[in-house]
């Protein structure tokens, strides 16, 4: 595998549901992200881990938990979740403190919450 | 607070047709600025990324240039193919950190 990747690629859940989405970057970055895409707005930060060390959450609801056990791994965790959080998710990696900080990114996991 | 606003929202060309994408954002205390193509139901995929040192980038049939100042910066595609068919997204960062802040998006189509 190269790159990052992610899966699911697709998933459906209910919304008493709990599943969970992975991020995995070849790239051996050391920041990682998850960003949020729905219809007709912009992506969304959702999270941001430098080092394992979560440095931003920017105002996500409780319903999505996130875990980054070591710099290469990336989880959501998904509970409860409402049809509104319907959406491509898109988890990305970078090199921090480098030259330029380009991101890369996963081919996403759309989700439907029915 | 960073924003990012990418005009027009959507453009329709004929193929062989060479075009201007626009990304204007408001802080322009940057160290890059990033330009994306996404196909529908996709991630996305990284065309060009300029340093603010730079003033301009390349690749192939794309040129992507930077103008602090002005807090602007345009993608610029050569002799467009239907295969140019995609979302083009523009990407600059919150403040002096790592994290991007996102247009919405040029949907360009080229049509053969």
């Amino acid at each position: 595998e190269t790159g990052v990747t992610q899966t699911p690629r697709h998933l459906v859940m209910g919304m008493t549901n709990k599943k969970s989405l992975k991020c995995e970057q070849h790239l051996g970055h050391n920041a990682m992200y998850w960003y949020k895409q729905s219809a007709k707005k912009p992506l969304e930060l959702m999270f941001v881990y430098n080092f394992k060390e979560q440095t931003e959450n920017n105002s996500v609801p409780s319903r999505f938990s996130p875990e980054c056990p070591n710099s290469s791994h990336l989880f959501l965790h998904l509970h409860t979740l409402q049809p509104e959080d319907s959406a491509l998710y898109l988890c990305a990696s970078s090199q921090i403190w480098s030259e330029t900080y380009e991101q890369y990114f996963g081919p996403g996991t759309r989700l439907t919450v029915t | 607070k960073q924003e990012v606003t990418q005009i027009p929202a959507a453009l329709s060309v004929p193929e062989g047709e060479n075009l201007v994408l626009n990304c204007s954002f408001t802080d322009s205390a940057i160290y890059n600025l990033q330009w994306f193509r996404q196909d529908p139901g996709k991630g996305l995929t990284s065309l060009l990324l300029i340093q603010s040192s730079q003033r301009e980038q390349t690749s192939g049939r794309l040129n992507a240039s930077l103008d602090k100042s002005s807090g602007r910066s345009t993608l610029y595609i050569a002799a467009s193919q239907p295969g140019d068919s995609a979302t083009y997204l523009c990407a600059a960062p919150q403040g002096g950190s790592e994290k991007l802040v996102f247009g919405k998006g040029t949907k360009l189509t080229v049509n053969p």
